[in-house]
């Protein structure tokens, strides 16, 4: 979407740290949300952080918000092939979701 | 059990026809929406009901039509297919009120040749 901007792009080694980043428009957005889709198949709620929020951490998954900046990033820890995926930043305005073009992570070994 | 399954999973039909998809939530959701995801990977709304009442209909051409006989279950049909509605369309659903997001159907893949 045009109000929800992401990289296209990001190859990452085998056990490096994958960072996706994700820049929004709508300050008045309660909750932020990164959704994974596997090739084929449908989208996945990988995790989302309320607005309120700085940082959010669920295992492996890292959720950095800077909600001046209007920036959201998602940190994979130890990445593995099955992480290899499209990952969508999205952000929720009047019951509406609306994505990002979505980042291509592909793993490489 | 499947939370929100649509059928059919892929659709291929000749242009000019007219066809139906599927959408069921057993999750006791009560808004749920279309969404259309083109060659690029880009998603866009198309339709959201809230308890059987359209409240989402973004720019779409009036041949699609949403219909949602109740809250757990919202049909998209499809009048007079065209090259362009080639594409993946997505079912959700969701609680109107909370931040938990939507849960996604796996889609359906329609074809038009």
């Amino acid at each position: 979407g045009e109000d929800v901007e992401q990289s296209l792009f990001l190859s990452v080694r085998e056990g490096d740290s994958s960072v996706i980043n994700c820049t929004y428009t709508d300050s008045s957005s309660t909750y932020l949300y990164w959704y994974k889709q596997e090739p084929g198949a449908g989208l996945q709620l990988l995790t989302y952080i309320f607005s309120n929020m700085d940082m959010k951490q669920d295992q492996r998954l890292t959720v950095l918000l800077n909600k001046k900046d209007k920036h959201l990033s998602l940190r994979i820890a130890d990445t593995q092939t099955g992480d290899s995926a499209i990952y969508f930043c999205a952000e929720i305005n009047d019951y509406k979701l609306s994505f990002g073009a979505g980042t291509t992570v592909t793993v490489r070994a | 059990d499947t939370a929100v399954s649509q059928t059919p999973k892929y659709l291929v039909t000749q242009m000019g026809n007219d066809k139906s998809i599927k959408c069921e939530q057993n999750l006791g959701h009560d808004t749920m929406y279309w969404y259309k995801q083109d060659s690029k990977k880009f998603l866009k709304i198309m339709f959201s009901y809230n308890n059987k009442e359209l409240i989402i209909n973004e720019t779409v051409p009036n041949r699609f039509s949403p219909k949602s006989p109740d809250k757990a279950h919202l049909n998209l049909h499809i009048n007079s297919l065209e090259l362009g509605d080639s594409a993946v369309y997505f079912c959700a659903s969701s609680q109107r009120t909370g931040g938990s997001g939507y849960t996604f159907g796996s889609g359906t893949r329609l074809t038009v040749v």
